[in-house]
């Protein structure tokens, strides 16, 4: 089982260039979540969806853009990266309901010099 | 304003002992807690959650977890720890509410160190 795949799992980028990191789940969850992680600041909520069509910002949105147009595929755009932006990003997803959990995919480490 | 919290931020456990890893929240309402384990280099693992009844609720790879309304607690527990518990430990809570819309919330991590 594939569950939440996220493409590319590492990245270096220079200040001012445009990325988009992938994330597709084949579970057919309705929600969707885009988290990064920083040492020692556990994980901060970017963005996230409840349903293809409907997104909305989390705890940290700036810098970040995310669209979603299917149940599967939930794309996180970083545009102008700054320094600030060099993170671990995780997507997971969740069926929906409170009391479901959320399933993660392996992260993509993001470096920017 | 809802937060987790992880108070310690690694636990040094020798193998067979019993280990403790403690988590604190505060958040309106009762919340749904859930705790996650991530591997170096890896994703967020789900252990266990509490939704509601029994206090104690068994999870994955034999660990444990005590919910406590009272002292607003939600500490991970194993009888007897492994050197492969080794890991990164998250704490995560999801609070009720008509706003609320499945986020979780979670706490900074703890790394837990079982040594042989």
């Amino acid at each position: 089982n594939a569950g939440v795949t996220q493409t590319p799992k590492f990245r270096i980028l220079k200040i001012g260039q445009s990325m988009t990191l992938q994330c597709t789940q084949d579970m057919n969850h309705n929600y969707m979540y885009w988290y990064r992680q920083d040492p020692g600041m556990g994980l901060k909520l970017i963005y996230y969806s409840v349903g293809a069509g409907i997104t909305d910002k989390g705890e940290v949105p700036n810098g970040y853009n995310v669209s979603r147009s299917t149940t599967e595929d939930f794309p996180l755009r970083l545009e102008l990266a700054a320094p600030s932006q060099t993170s671990v990003y995780f997507c997971a997803s969740s069926y929906g309901g409170l009391n479901t959990e959320a399933f993660f995919g392996q992260g993509t480490r993001l470096t920017v010099v | 304003a809802q937060s987790v919290a992880q108070p310690e931020d690694q636990v040094n456990v020798a193998e067979g002992n019993p280990l403790t890893v403690k988590c604190t929240y505060s958040v309106s309402g009762n919340p749904y807690l859930f705790w996650y384990v991530q591997y170096p280099n890896r994703g967020l693992q789900f252990l266990l959650k509490y939704i509601t009844g029994d206090n104690l609720v068994k999870g994955s790879y034999g660990f444990e977890a005590e919910f406590n309304k009272s002292q607003t607690s939600f500490h991970l527990k194993k009888p007897s720890a492994l050197v492969s518990d080794s890991a990164l430990y998250f704490c995560a809570v999801r609070p009720h509410g008509s706003s609320n819309t499945g986020k979780l919330i979670f706490g900074q991590g703890t790394t837990l160190q079982v040594k042989p």
